[in-house]
């Protein structure tokens, strides 16, 4: 069975850090791409980052580049999502996600939210 | 505001068959596959139709896909109750390197 497991998450101070990793086992991690979601209060889906099989190629949301990093070590069947500088406007359900231009498999998510 | 357009909502009753909208552009819809989400309250999105009109194992042939130009459809015939949930649209978008947009999604309500 395919499984995603985030964690990580929080609540942070606005200027502040943290670091978002989703654990994978089911099926072969290195073989795809991965990707992060994310999902304000209230809000629709917005894609964030996704990060080819290898890492070669990563590609990222205009509102988070510059502040966010995607990274994966196939070794260990983990996805990581890096965020600095967060705003008010990361406040979000954060979803680690199988694919790169369609989420065929989602986990459950994890909150952040950024408040002082 | 989303570059894919959704209506805000929709509504049938059981048995009924309702369609849900979504619009776009050159640049996604119309140069690319559409993908098609559930979100049950409470719950993560689940893919409910891939490449316009492909349902994933497991997804009832009660719902199906669309696509003509720059706009696609969601169709759900023999609405039951536990359809009721949020819908969103999504497509790759050629103008920006990588990114998947998403649609601002479409309450279903059952009546």
């Amino acid at each position: 069975e395919v499984q995603l497991v985030e964690s990580g998450g929080g609540l942070v101070q606005p200027g502040g850090s943290l670091r978002l990793s989703c654990a994978a086992s089911g099926f072969s991690f290195g073989s795809y791409w991965m990707s992060w979601v994310r999902q304000a209060p209230g809000k629709g889906p917005e894609w964030v980052a996704n990060i080819k099989q290898d890492g070669s190629e990563k590609y990222y949301v205009d509102s988070v580049k510059g502040r966010f990093t995607i990274s994966r070590d196939n070794a260990k069947n983990s996805l990581y999502l890096q965020m600095n500088s967060l705003r008010a406007e990361d406040t979000a359900v954060y979803y680690c996600t199988r694919g790169r231009t369609t989420a065929v498999c989602w986990g459950q998510g994890t909150l952040v939210t950024v408040s002082s | 505001q989303s570059v894919l357009t959704q209506p805000p909502s929709a509504s049938g009753t059981p048995g009924q068959r309702v369609t849900i909208s979504c619009s776009g552009g050159s640049s996604n819809i119309g140069s690319n596959t559409v993908n098609w989400y559930q979100q049950l309250p409470g719950t993560a999105p689940k893919l409910l139709i891939s490449n316009d009109n492909q349902r994933p194992s497991g997804v009832p042939d009660r719902f199906s896909g669309s696509k003509s130009g720059t706009s696609a459809s969601l169709a759900i015939s023999g609405l039951q109750s536990e359809d009721e949930a949020d819908y969103y649209c999504a497509a790759w978008d050629d103008s920006l390197s990588g990114r998947v947009l998403f649609g601002g999604g479409t309450k279903l309500t059952v009546l």
